[in-house]
């Protein structure tokens, strides 16, 4: 199984700030990644697929990059509908396998 | 706007089988550009893909749950079901259903369920 780590495991930050998520791979997976966003109690949401495709409807401020073994997911100017917690997960191979998750937490 | 809605009992006795069945409306469950999902997220922690049927009927499941799980699809009811057999108190979690675009490196999940919780208890 190909296992996939994020970090930081959280992240606090202030409205209109940058963060920035890294989701490593332990085997290469050339682009085959998504980023999802999660809010508590609902079911996560599509962001970032291809590793830097912008899913339609998703806000200009989210970005990925990256390819192979290492993945960035930037939100630039964060807002309050931002704090979430932030998956990645690669569809390079099965089984699918996901990040542990990073939550992005009020300062 | 396709919609996917997950429904089943939400308490299963340990030893027993776990039933759950993703109503999909809003669009075709027969597209061939389109596979179907489950993934579970026990209280509190992270997402696990328990598998995916694709539209020539194949089906892939995760090694760690192989043995108990089935997935399969009824396309004149426009559902997917999954049953997990012998269940214990680890499979506990939320279960959601999603849609998959099938392709290469823009493989992903586009559509969720809102999810249900399925709490494995006597």
């Amino acid at each position: 199984d190909i296992q996939m780590t994020q970090s930081p495991s959280s992240v606090s930050a202030s409205v209109g700030d940058r963060v920035t998520i890294t989701c490593r791979a332990s085997q290469g997976i050339s682009s085959w990644l998504a980023w999802y966003q999660q809010k508590p109690g609902k079911a996560p949401k599509l962001l970032i697929y291809a590793a830097s495709s912008l899913q339609t409807g998703v806000p200009s401020r989210f970005s990925g990059s990256g390819s192979g073994t290492d993945f960035t997911l930037t939100i630039t100017n964060l807002q309050p509908e931002d704090f979430a917690t932030y998956y990645c997960q690669q569809a390079n191979s099965l089984p699918r396998t996901f990040g542990g998750g990073t939550k992005v937490e009020i300062k | 706007q396709l919609q996917l809605q997950e429904s089943g009992p939400g308490l299963v006795k340990p030893s027993e089988t776990l039933s759950l069945t993703c109503t999909v409306s809003g669009g075709s469950i027969s597209s061939s550009s389109y596979y179907w999902g489950w993934i579970r997220q026990p209280p509190g922690k992270g997402l696990e893909w328990i598998g995916s049927i694709y539209y020539s009927g194949n089906t892939y499941y995760n090694p760690s749950l192989k043995s108990r799980v089935t997935i399969s699809v009824d396309t004149s009811k426009t559902q997917f079901s999954l049953k997990l057999s012998s269940v214990t108190a680890a499979d506990t979690a939320v279960y959601y259903c999603a849609r998959g675009v099938y392709g290469s490196a823009d493989d992903r999940f586009d559509y969720w369920g809102q999810g249900t919780l399925v709490t494995v208890s006597s």
